[in-house]
């Protein structure tokens, strides 16, 4: 099953662009790569998916590299209200979603 | 709002009682997937129904149970409590079985405190 490793906390300001990386080394090659976004006392919200080279939507861009051994979520221009939780995830959901990364923004 | 509901949305309780919570997938959406999630271990993938029979189960307590009825909807029985099962409880629904990354939709949780 593949493990990920992503930073626990970053920091960032209004307006900024964040990319958050995760490491996947043994992705499987049926694996796909989905992130969500958590709020405090809320479920998890599916932000985006991707199999390889670049996805984006109206939320996130996920590029993923041609080795496919990590992934980064970018989120353009964030706000306040992106603060929360980010988790990786490679492959399907039994292998839980970890501590995710925190992303704190700031005025 | 996801489409799925979850009731109740807190419980408190004493150690060694019984708890059922309920979870309402989205119009629709054969799977249903529990989770666990507590300061300490994160999110924790407890088991998934797929239209009413049991697909994968995660790390899920022999003391912990669940099922899924005809009309989809699905409940989590936690007997014999423990203040080590204090958490919030988290269901998901998706279309289909899950394929490699289906999207989950989860429901708002329900805060379980054993005291």
């Amino acid at each position: 099953l593949a493990k990920t490793t992503q930073p626990i906390s970053m920091d960032s300001y209004e307006g900024q662009e964040v990319n958050i990386t995760c490491s996947h080394n043994n992705i499987a090659t049926n694996d796909y790569i989905t992130w969500y976004q958590q709020f405090p006392s809320q479920g998890p919200r599916f932000i985006i998916q991707g199999y390889k080279t670049k996805v984006t939507n109206e939320v996130a861009s996920l590029f993923i590299p041609a080795d496919r051994k990590s992934s980064t979520l970018s989120l353009p221009r964030v706000s306040l209200s992106d603060t929360a939780v980010y988790y990786c995830l490679v492959g399907d959901y039994k292998l839980s979603f970890g501590a995710g990364t925190t992303v704190t923004v700031r005025a | 709002d996801s489409g799925v509901t979850q009731t109740p949305k807190h419980l408190i309780t004493a150690t060694g009682q019984r708890v059922t919570l309920r979870c309402s997938p989205r119009s629709g959406d054969l799977s249903v997937y529990w989770y666990q999630q507590s300061l300490d271990q994160g999110l924790q993938f407890l088991i998934h129904y797929y239209n009413g029979e049991e697909r994968a189960k995660g790390n899920i307590l022999e003391r912990f149970s669940a099922q899924q009825f005809p009309d989809l909807h699905s409940e989590l029985n936690l007997s014999s409590l423990e203040l080590g099962d204090s958490a919030l409880y988290f269901c998901a629904s998706s279309v289909a079985t899950v394929s490699p990354g289906d999207e989950q939709y989860f429901g708002p949780g329900t805060r379980l405190t054993v005291t």
